[in-house]
């Protein structure tokens, strides 16, 4: 069945650091792909988002492009704030699945100043 | 604007206990999932429906049970709670053919 992977983490960066959390998933067809973050104490929200091969969906910073040929996701921002600090999930969505979002793990981020 | 919102935000209840937390949406969307998080596991899907009188397990449905009576509400019911069932509860929304689902801010629910 369809499935995402993402390193777990805990990763722990040093403000204005560079981050990567890698993400692969598991689809026949065309899934869409996503990242949603969570703040601590708070609900998911949609981070960015891309619906075809090679888009590169991109907001607050972050980017990330689908790439189908290694069936990734990468999420990565330049330069990361204390105020990144939260968990973020690789997510898709697919027919295959009957349009159910399935989630990775989630990565748990700690930006220190 | 429309949302989706959960109630209530925190429970706490006893074991052998029937609970229901609502989720309500006004997108009017057709298609809503109830999801669980939990520390090493991540959201792991309960329900779903994709209409009115449409229900479906999803992969830890086993404790709960959900019906869909009209387009906006989809509430998850605990026929007995247990305290395997100590965890945060997401309610999401979307539309077929749309790409986003929209989530609620969560219910956390504690079984004693």
């Amino acid at each position: 069945g369809d499935s995402v992977t993402q390193m777990e983490g805990p990763v722990t960066l040093s403000e204005e650091a560079f981050l990567t959390i890698n993400c692969t998933y598991t689809a026949t067809g065309y899934p869409s792909l996503f990242w949603y973050v969570q703040y601590p104490g708070e609900g998911l929200q949609l981070l960015l988002k891309a619906t075809k091969a090679d888009d590169k969906g991109s907001n607050k910073g972050f980017e990330a492009t689908y790439r189908k040929e290694t069936t990734s996701f990468h999420l990565e921002k330049g330069s990361v704030q204390v105020s990144d600090s939260a968990v973020y999930f690789c997510a898709l969505r697919a027919k295959t699945s009957y349009d159910k979002v399935i989630f990775g793990p989630g990565t748990s981020l700690s930006v220190i100043p | 604007d429309a949302e989706i919102t959960q109630s209530p935000r925190h429970k706490i209840t006893e074991t052998g206990r029937q609970v229901t937390l609502a989720c309500h949406q006004t997108w009017n969307h057709n298609n809503m999932f109830w999801y669980r998080q939990d520390l090493g596991h991540g959201l792991r899907l309960i329900h779903y429906s994709y209409g009115v009188h449409d229900t479906n397990k999803g992969e830890v449905s086993d404790g709960y049970s959900v019906s869909r009576s009209n387009t906006e509400d989809l509430p998850l019911t605990l026929e007995s709670a247990a305290s395997s069932q100590t965890s945060v509860y997401f309610c999401a929304s979307s539309e077929s053919g749309e790409p986003e689902a929209f989530f609620g801010q969560g219910t956390r629910l504690t079984v004693v």
